[in-house]
């Protein structure tokens, strides 16, 4: 029943590590995008995702590598992992311009 | 000039009070705005959505949009100790289908 998932819930690592948080929707959306939510609780758009084109690149590490091979599933993969990197990362999909945006429950990513 | 501004908060009130939300945003081309609402450790979950000036009422809660003042708020009438959370104001741009959230307003809804 769950509308967007994600995979692992909490993800503890150590530095230089590679990691990947996966994502899937059952919701029938075009769009998918990853934010990271910091420890001031502030949420930052990464990437967007239409019909798996990349349409939002932001001002990102290029460590941060998403992919999606399909509408319903978007995958983050993160090289060389930093300290600075620890946050929770959050999928999120909509149907499209003006639709508002369907949360999963977040991947809490420490790295030690 | 930050994207999106609210409120840092804390905001407390006594529960059945009216509590009142307040976010400006600075692209005036901008054309969806959402609260979200945000209980610590969950993700966020929306709450109102509203695209046109004036007031959107659902239940408890009404959005006010005005956006010739680009202003966008949230009142939560009858507050409840459950009203307890974060709630973040978004804006939808015009371009790409970005949505940018403010900092979110911390609200406290005292017994």
């Amino acid at each position: 029943d769950t509308a967007v998932s994600q995979t692992p819930k909490y993800l503890v690592t150590q530095m230089g590590n590679d990691k990947s948080i996966k994502c899937e929707q059952n919701l029938g959306h075009d769009t998918m995008y990853w934010y990271k939510q910091d420890s001031k609780k502030f949420l930052k758009i990464m990437f967007s995702y239409n019909n798996k084109e990349l349409i939002i690149n932001e001002t990102v590490p290029n460590r941060f590598s998403p992919k999606s091979p399909d509408k319903a599933h978007l995958n983050l993969h993160i090289n060389s992992l930093e300290l600075g990197d620890s946050a929770v990362y959050f999928c999120a999909s909509s149907q499209g311009t003006g639709s508002p945006l369907h949360f999963g429950n977040g991947t809490r990513l420490t790295v030690t | 000039q930050k994207e999106v501004e609210q409120n840092s908060g804390p905001l407390s009130v006594p529960e059945g009070a009216i509590a009142s939300l307040n976010c400006t945003y600075s692209d005036r081309g901008s054309q969806s705005f959402f609260w979200y609402r945000q209980y610590s450790g969950k993700s966020p979950e929306l709450i109102m959505f509203i695209y046109s000036n004036g007031d959107k009422e659902d239940g408890r809660f009404t959005a006010q949009l005005n956006k010739a003042s680009q202003y966008v708020s949230l009142l939560i009438r009858d507050s409840q100790p459950s009203d307890s959370a974060t709630y973040l104001c978004a804006v939808k741009k015009t371009s790409y289908d970005k949505v940018i959230f403010g900092p979110g307003t911390s609200l406290s809804v005292i017994p």
